[in-house]
């Protein structure tokens, strides 16, 4: 069965760094997002993201924040001058169109990066 | 905004009980119910799902309902068993935004043997 992957499994960096997270979604996927998850808390929307642009997007996601489809197989999540409280695991997903338009509402997530930040 | 609120945050049964997980969302505009399981360190996985056109779905020893109305939605597990410990997500979505989901608190179920 098809799964989302997601490297690196974990990413320590120091406050200041850019990291870049990258994604595989699902081939036939049309419609990409991308989670975080702080330790112990609910899973937060960042953005969404369609026909290589941003469909929506959260207040968390501001300028420190930006995604690109860099080739036909990448969905990519960069974090500019990371700060402390940027740590957390950061899941991407995926999900296939519905005929007529929209996605199709089942996302599939990847196994996520956890994203330390010193 | 969409906010979805989840009770109870943990919840300890012994196997073959049965367990109930309760969400509650704000925007009648919320057309699809999904529950994520996600055990500890791996991906949420899709476990039920529910569009508001129904009030019920069943899968083998799993369950949500839906309260349009009263815009609540719930989760039920029969016959519990260990395997089915893990943190357990609601989520709202408005369809066709787009898909983005709002997920709930996160409850902690444990199944002891």
């Amino acid at each position: 069965e098809p799964e989302v992957t997601q490297t690196p499994s974990h990413q320590v960096t120091q406050m200041g760094q850019e990291v870049i997270l990258r994604c595989v979604p699902i081939s036939n996927h049309l419609y990409f997002y991308w989670y975080r998850q702080i330790l112990g808390q609910k899973v937060e929307f960042l953005v969404s993201f369609y026909n290589n642009e941003i469909s929506e997007k959260s207040e968390i996601f501001d300028d420190q924040f930006s995604v690109e489809r860099p080739d036909g197989s990448n969905f990519t999540l960069k974090i500019r001058s990371t700060k402390l409280e940027d740590s957390a695991m950061y899941f991407c997903a995926s999900s296939e169109p519905l005929r007529g338009g929209g996605p199709y509402n089942e996302q599939f997530f990847g196994p996520g990066t956890r994203l330390t930040v010193l | 905004g969409e906010n979805v609120e989840q009770h109870p945050s943990t919840l300890s049964v012994q196997e073959g009980d049965s367990a109930v997980i309760k969400c509650t969302y704000s925007d009648s505009a919320s057309n699809y119910f999904p529950w994520y399981k996600q055990e500890l360190g791996k991906r949420p996985q899709l476990i039920i799902d529910i569009r508001s056109n129904v009030g019920e779905k069943k899968d083998q020893r799993i369950a949500v309902t839906l309260n349009k109305t009263a815009k609540h939605f719930s989760l039920h597990i029969t016959e519990t068993q260990p395997e089915d410990s893990a943190v357990y997500f609601c989520a709202a979505s408005k369809g066709r935004s787009y898909g983005k989901l709002t997920f709930g608190q996160g409850t902690i179920l444990t199944v002891h043997p």
